[in-house]
């Protein structure tokens, strides 16, 4: 039980196109989700958390114009690139909490931005 | 803000070594969790503890809450087990966000 699905995993675009990513729970209600990237050889840094129905809160840093996040039903929520630039190219992982503190993450999708 | 160490940095074993691999963090918490990501892959959840030991397969975590530690063990490693390892920490209130050390990556050869 709790999986968690991203589509695509990888994806290629051009610069200044915008890119649409997935991340669905599969078999069970995320109360919330969270949106990380990812450098080579560097840790998680969360982007933003989000709750099903309201808005997302973006981290310090993070600009919510350009990494657009909906989470419009309890198993799916989508992070939108937009005007993508080659400095956007990461690996861009979400991971979904139903109650308590247990995350589940997803295998990571990997954007890159030619 | 918790800071989350992880040590060592860098692992390398021989197949059939014990692997243990150390997490301190600075201030209370509510969940610590041990995660594994493989090369260009994504990320799995090994354990959640907040107390004690758990076990699984051939994995063991630790966490000692007064020291602020906790020890993720590997027994009878194997070349599969090469992934680097992530401990990350919950410290409670409403967000639910973690914390992320910066990785073990382990390497069991053959």
């Amino acid at each position: 039980g709790a999986v968690v699905s991203q589509h695509p995993s990888r994806v290629i675009c051009k610069s200044g196109t915008s890119v649409k990513i997935e991340c669905r729970s599969l078999d069970f209600q995320a109360t919330t989700m969270f949106w990380y990237r990812q450098f080579p050889k560097q840790s998680l840094m969360l982007m933003a958390t989000s709750n099903e129905g309201s808005k997302a809160t973006y981290e310090q840093g993070v600009e919510k114009d350009k990494f657009l996040i909906n989470h419009a039903s309890l198993t799916l929520s989508t992070l939108t690139v937009t005007s993508a630039h080659p400095e956007d190219s990461s690996f861009y992982i979400c991971s979904a909490r139903q109650t308590g503190y247990e995350q589940y993450f997803g295998p990571g999708t990997r954007l890159t931005v030619t | 803000k918790n800071e989350v160490e992880q040590s060592p940095q860098n692992l390398t074993a021989q197949e059939g070594e014990f692997i243990t691999i150390n997490c301190s963090y600075s201030v209370g918490i509510s969940a610590l969790h041990w995660l594994q990501q493989h090369p260009g892959g994504g990320i799995v959840s090994l354990f959640m503890l907040s107390s004690g030991k758990k076990k699984h397969g051939r994995l063991i975590a630790t966490i000692n809450i007064q020291e602020k530690h906790s020890s993720l063990h590997i027994t009878a490693s194997h070349p599969r087990d090469s992934a680097v390892y992530i401990c990350a920490a919950n410290s409670g209130g409403s967000n639910y966000k973690l914390t992320f050390g910066k990785g073990t990556l382990l390497t069991v050869n053959p």
